[in-house]
Formats: C-alpha cells, sequence, structure tokens
C-alpha cells in the first residue's frame, strides 16, 4: 500500500489560496489520487481526484508532477467555511482505501 | 448532499446489548464498506463488501458482525462490545472495486 505523508496542520485566512502536499513515495503505476474534506462530526467527503498533471473542478485543483511522488490539493480563496481535515489517499484503485493522518486546516478571519 | 443514509445517527448501548447499524445507498453501487473513526484519527477500514460477498475484513474482532442483504443494503450487528468501541461508524459506498468512495454521514456509537 501506499503510503502519504501530509503536513499534520496549517493555518490561513479567508480569501488565500491554500496548497496541501502530500508525499507518496511508493506510489503504484496504476494508483490514482484522492483527496477528502471531513468537517467534526462528519463523514468525508470527496473533492477531487487525479492520475497525473493538473485536474480541477468547481472547489479545488489537483496538481501532480510527472513523477507521481507527491500531489498539491489548491483551494482557491478559502473561507471560514473550509476549516476541516483534509485527507490524501493513494491506491483506491488497490481496492484497500485507506486514509492517513490528514492535514486540519485552520481558516481565521 | 451525501447518497449514503446511517441510522441511527446516534446510538448508546450497554456492552451486554446487542444492537445493528443500518445503511443505504441507491447509487447502484456495488461495492460497500465499514470504517471506524476515533477522535482526532482518521478513519479506519473495517470490512469491505464486493456484490454482496465480503471481500476483506481487517481482522476486526467477531463481536462486529457485518451483513449485507443486497446490493443497496449493509448493516453492521454490534454485541458484547466494550467501551473502546465507543466512535464514529461510517458506511461507504462505490460503482466498484477501485472507484471513488462515497460516505454517509456516519453513526456516533457510545458504549456504557
Amino acid at each position: 500500500l501506499a503510503k502519504t505523508t501530509q503536513p499534520i496542520s496549517m493555518d490561513s485566512y479567508e480569501g488565500q489560496e491554500v496548497n496541501i502536499t502530500c508525499s507518496h513515495n511508493n506510489i503504484a503505476t496504476n494508483d490514482y489520487i484522492t483527496w477528502y474534506q471531513q468537517f467534526p462530526s462528519q463523514g468525508p467527503r470527496f473533492i477531487i481526484q487525479g492520475y497525473k498533471t493538473k485536474v480541477t473542478n468547481e472547489v479545488a485543483s489537483l496538481f501532480i508532477p510527472a513523477d507521481r511522488k507527491s500531489s498539491t490539493l489548491s483551494l482557491p480563496r478559502v473561507s471560514l467555511s473550509d476549516t476541516a481535515v483534509y485527507y490524501c489517499l493513494v491506491g483506491v484503485r488497490s481496492y484497500i482505501p485507506t486514509f492517513g493522518r490528514g492535514t486540519s486546516l485552520i481558516v481565521h478571519p | 448532499d451525501t447518497e449514503v443514509t446511517q441510522t441511527p445517527k446516534h446510538l448508546v448501548m450497554g456492552m451486554t446489548n446487542k444492537k445493528s447499524l443500518k445503511c443505504e445507498q441507491h447509487m447502484g453501487h456495488r461495492a460497500m464498506y465499514w470504517y471506524k473513526q476515533k477522535a482526532k484519527k482518521p478513519p479506519e477500514l473495517m470490512f469491505v463488501y464486493s456484490y454482496e460477498k465480503l471481500s476483506i475484513n481487517e481482522s476486526v474482532p467477531s463481536r462486529f458482525s457485518p451483513e449485507c442483504p443486497n446490493s443497496s443494503l449493509l448493516n453492521l450487528h454490534l454485541h458484547a462490545l466494550q467501551p473502546e468501541d465507543s466512535a464514529l461508524y461510517l458506511c461507504a459506498s462505490s460503482q466498484g472495486a477501485g472507484n471513488t468512495i462515497y460516505f454517509g454521514e456516519g453513526s456516533w456509537l457510545t458504549v456504557v
């Protein structure tokens, strides 16, 4: 299983762009990278998924370099409601989806 | 809003009780999952069902008994639990093995 490493916590301010990087050095060839957002007392919510280069949706962008050993979730112009824990998952396609420790993002006014 | 529905949202049970957590999805997904999450920890995989058959059991104690009556329903039967089993239990589903997983809101379990 590909193990992921993320910063434990990050702080930002409203209106700023936030970039959260995840390291996954032993990612397998057929593994996808998936990011989830979780608010306290709620289930994780799917944000974005990608395999290589860049993926963008209405919520975030995901940047994946050519070697795929890391990925960066980019949240544009965060608001207070973006305060949550963000998880990077690798290996969803290997059928044993395992969560790492996640990054606790706190957005300040 | 999530399309994976879990009931009950909160459950308090004694160590000698028998209770069940229920999960339902109507997305036509063929894989369903149970996760356990303790406070300030990431979700931990417990069980995976694929096409209504148990395919993964992550060495979960037998006091937790999963059941998949049909492709839309997933139950977790609880018996003789311990206080340390108190946690948020998350159900999830995906179209199939290796597809994006969608979670329910969870069931908060307190064992007294």
